[in-house]
């Protein structure tokens, strides 16, 4: 069965800085992997996804992931974060297309201005 | 285009009280999911459906039952509400098994004392 660990709990940065939240996953099979971003008070909604092919992805709101197999890492990053990224960021994997998602713990993105 | 719709948002139930949780998506999806919330714990998946008529267990099903009558609606029922039942519930649907996208609805607040 897959898994995926989200290494921080809470990751605090200031306004216009770098970010980088970080997942690792296990699974002995080829995996599909997903960011999911969750505003407050709202449900989840997809930010970027990997499926195959070019193992960088581009996602919505200036985010990119980059899909490691050696590492069996697909780290999150944003060159450039604002205000209005505070929210909670989910890593999630799947060995069946989009079908049957495991998700993360979590990772609370909090801005400071 | 409503999206994923999720009924009621909040409710308090006492132990041992039954109750149903509602889902409804108007994007003709086949596939559709209740997760549950816990802090720390990300998102869980209970029950899910590949189709009308349809259903199968997720990750953390005791305790709950579902059905799937029609396509575009999925219910969650509690026979016998616990309080570690307490939790935030999301429904989603997917819009395509393979490569797709979760749609999930705004979370369902549930309180059992």
């Amino acid at each position: 069965a897959q898994s995926v660990t989200q290494l921080d709990s809470q990751v605090p940065v200031f306004e216009e800085a770098p970010v980088e939240l970080r997942c690792n996953y296990s699974s002995s099979v080829s995996v599909y992997l997903f960011w999911y971003v969750q505003y407050p008070n709202q449900g989840l909604q997809l930010l970027l996804k990997y499926l195959s092919g070019s193992t960088l992805v581009k996602g919505i709101n200036g985010f990119e992931a980059e899909f490691n197999k050696s590492q069996t890492s697909f780290h999150l990053r944003k060159p450039s974060v604002h205000i209005s990224d505070t929210a909670e960021y989910f890593c999630a994997v799947s060995t069946t297309g989009a079908q049957k998602l495991v998700f993360g713990q979590g990772t609370r993105l909090t801005i400071n201005p | 285009n409503a999206g994923v719709t999720q009924t009621p948002k909040f409710r308090v139930l006492k132990t041992g009280q039954s109750m149903t949780l509602l889902c409804a998506q108007d994007m003709n999806h086949e596939y559709m999911y209740w997760y549950r919330q816990d802090p720390g714990m990300g998102l869980r998946l209970i029950h899910y459906s590949v189709g009308e008529g349809t259903t199968a267990k997720g990750e953390v099903p005791d305790g709950y039952n579902v059905s799937r009558l029609k396509k575009q609606n999925f219910l969650l029922g509690l026979e016998s509400a616990a309080p570690s039942q307490t939790s935030v519930y999301f429904c989603a649907s997917l819009t395509d098994a393979n490569t797709g996208e979760l749609f999930f609805g705004e979370g369902s607040r549930l309180t059992v004392l």
